[in-house]
């Protein structure tokens, strides 16, 4: 697609199931970002991916968060056993990695409810 | 890790103003983008400015990347200029972005 694509929007879950948030990164785009945004908060960094290169995971803000690329495209966004404080929208962003050229581009974001 | 600081931090405007925004960096970056956070939520890329002047119909940015700061202009505002606009900055070429806490602009009719 033309832009960075996620889903679902929208996703409401009950304190304590686990959730799954995908994330489709521009065309031809190497590296790809993970931010968490809560209610009137400003964005906060989880995770970051470059190609074949080992993520940066050091944003994760708990072992009950992980994320995973599959074959350098796709990526997944798992939370296990939410909990309520991890309400918030979870935005993907994905760039070029070379030199010159690094702008990152947004996806609309998924905003995720636990209740 | 670098330190992002974006002033002010909420800016309450007459439509037909003119605003600037800063953004001060405390290390030497690979990239430096605008964004305009809209009511929806939605980020927009304004400008890819690690360096140097671009312009944008009425938005302009400035980095002065020697100095460690950026400008971004808004002339002659609009309602449809509220929202959020955040500075986010790159240390190397493989590392994440780190965001300011950004400037919540207000235009009123």
């Amino acid at each position: 697609g033309a832009g960075v694509s996620q889903s679902p929007s929208n996703k409401v879950t009950e304190k304590g199931k686990d959730v799954e948030l995908r994330c489709d990164p521009i065309s031809g785009h190497t590296a790809l970002y993970w931010y968490r945004q809560s209610l009137g908060q400003g964005l906060e960094f989880l995770i970051y991916f470059q190609g074949n290169s080992a993520p940066d995971k050091s944003g994760l803000p708990s072992d009950r968060f992980s994320a995973e690329r599959t074959g350098g495209s796709v990526s997944t966004l798992t939370i296990q056993r939410t909990q309520q404080e991890d309400s918030a929208v979870y935005l993907c962003a994905s760039s070029q990695y070379r030199t010159g050229n690094t702008e990152a581009f947004f996806g609309q974001g998924t905003r995720l409810t636990v209740v | 890790g670098i330190q992002v600081e974006q002033s002010p931090p909420d800016l309450i405007l007459q439509e037909g103003a003119n605003s600037t925004l800063r953004c001060n960096f405390s290390d030497s970056v690979n990239n430096l983008q605008w964004f305009h956070q809209n009511p929806w939520g939605q980020l927009i890329n304004l400008f890819y400015i690690p360096s140097g002047t671009k312009q944008n119909g009425r938005l302009s940015a400035t980095t002065v990347a020697t100095e460690r700061y950026s400008l971004l202009y808004i002339s002659s505002s609009q309602t449809t200029d509220s929202g959020v606009y955040f500075c986010a900055v790159q240390e190397t070429s493989g590392s994440r972005l780190t965001f300011g806490e950004g400037t919540q602009l207000t235009v009123n009719p």
